[in-house]
């Protein structure tokens, strides 16, 4: 079975600039999770998505972050402009079910470093 | 609201014992148990849904107790391959938020 498939793995750019993270759950997942992870710290949740639709985006900066999930499946992660503090790794993971039981797999993230 | 993650750090020798402690303040649906290795994704270790709970496999388990305040993660002759940050993610009643401790590096040295 494919794991969660994320790009790009790194990328580098100037506060104030644009990004696109990319996120391809495993098949048949309803389920979608984008969180970021500081260094140092534990996953926070910015958003998810039960399959097109959004479950919780309470932690998303609505003013720079957005994230879509077209057709229940892909997913972009979106932000602009970029700030310094905005440097973290992208997690994207997904599950079969929104359950409280679910296990959900991660992807290995894309790493955003803003200079 | 954050789960409470401790010890931050521990260092084991290979074949050592290590309890590592996730709390929270208010009556837990759910706890979730990972391992992330540096660079790479977190994997899933295990979940524990109902109080007095205990589970585990091969040689790491994990407990919840009556209150559901409090999760353990037990690791027993612990192996180099234990190395990493274990993470609890925890699930409170009524909610779908996976919201994660701090984390607790644990190293396995020869």
């Amino acid at each position: 079975e494919a794991g969660v498939a994320q790009s790009p793995r790194y990328k580098i750019i100037e506060k104030r600039q644009s990004v696109a993270f990319w996120c391809n759950p495993i098949s048949g997942h309803a389920t979608l999770y984008w969180y970021q992870q500081i260094l140092g710290q534990g996953p926070k949740l910015l958003i998810q998505f039960q399959n097109n639709g959004v479950v919780d985006d309470s932690q998303l900066p609505k003013d720079r972050f957005s994230a879509e999930r077209l057709k229940g499946v892909d997913s972009t992660l979106k932000i602009q402009p970029a700030k310094l503090e905005d440097s973290a790794v992208y997690l994207c993971a997904s599950s079969p079910a929104s359950g409280h039981n679910t296990e959900a797999f991660f992807g290995q993230g894309t790493r955003l470093t803003v200079v | 609201q954050q789960p409470v993650q401790s010890p931050q750090a521990v260092i084991l020798r290979e074949g050592e014992d290590a309890v590592i402690n996730c709390s929270s303040s208010k009556a837990l649906y759910s706890v979730h148990w990972y391992r992330q290795k540096h660079g790479e994704a977190p994997v899933f270790l295990m979940i524990l849904l109902k109080g007095g709970e205990q589970k585990g496999h091969d040689k790491i388990s994990a407990s919840f107790n009556e209150k559901k305040q409090q999760s353990s993660l037990y690791l027993t002759a612990s192996q180099l391959s234990y190395s990493g940050t274990y993470f609890c993610g925890t699930r409170g009643a009524g909610s779908y938020q996976l919201t994660f401790g701090k984390g607790t590096k644990l190293s396995v040295i020869p």
